[in-house]
């Protein structure tokens, strides 16, 4: 079965400074989420990525995906307290609107 | 993108009772999906909710813990049988559709759960 793997389980990072937050799969990839969460609260979409070394910005975050598929990375430029929250990155093996597996999340704290 | 909604939004529910906890979309969707959140984790995926059959169990979940409906493609329901402290979780519905090539899920608000 599929397994996400998520790099740091938390992160303190001062405001103003840039952070980046890793997932890799035991599997090539079909589609990679990642999906943003406030404490206690439901999921938010960030980005969907689906071909190999494909990139997707959108205000201060990035994300990329690497040519295997396997691996994606989640970047924050210049934090802001709006940052914190827990970040989830997801995937799904196969096409047609399958479920999603996720991977254990990163919180992320943003320190004034 | 689809606009979701769950309730309740939270509830504190004795052990032993059940507890259903309804999602409605604004859209007709295909795929609808049951997710669980325990305290402090990530979400676990519990079923897939398949309109006009029985539902999807993954794995470590069963028909008799989590009962499900979907009546239309509007809506679903879970309901939490015979609970117990450890089903104390928020409980979360997504729908995913096709968007172009590949798959968008949305997320409901969630259902807190809490068991004495």
């Amino acid at each position: 079965s599929q397994e996400l793997e998520q790099s740091p389980q938390s992160l303190i990072v001062q405001e103003g400074k840039n952070l980046t937050i890793n997932c890799t799969s035991s599997k090539t990839l079909y589609g990679l989420y990642w999906y943003k969460q406030k404490y206690g609260e439901g999921l938010i979409f960030l980005m969907m990525l689906q071909k190999g070394g494909e990139e997707k910005s959108h205000e201060k975050i990035t994300a990329k995906l690497d040519e295997k598929k396997q691996q994606s990375s989640l970047h924050i430029t210049a934090s802001q307290p709006s940052h914190a929250g827990i970040y989830l990155c997801g995937a799904d093996e196969y096409s047609s609107a399958s479920k999603i597996i996720f991977g254990s999340g990163t919180r992320l704290s943003i320190r004034p | 993108s689809a606009v979701i909604s769950q309730k309740p939004s939270r509830d504190i529910c004795q052990r032993g009772t059940s507890l259903t906890i309804q999602c409605q979309v604004d859209s007709q969707v295909t795929m609808m999906f049951w997710y669980r959140q325990q305290p402090g984790q990530s979400l676990t995926l519990i079923a897939t909710a398949n309109q006009g059959s029985e539902a999807t169990y993954e794995s470590g979940f069963v028909i008799d813990k989590f009962p499900i409906s979907r009546p239309n493609l509007t809506f679903s329901t879970l309901t939490v049988s015979n609970m117990s402290p450890e089903d104390s979780s928020i409980y979360l519905c997504s729908v995913g559709a096709l968007a172009g090539t590949y798959n968008e899920q949305f997320f409901g608000p969630g259902t807190r759960l809490t068991v004495l």
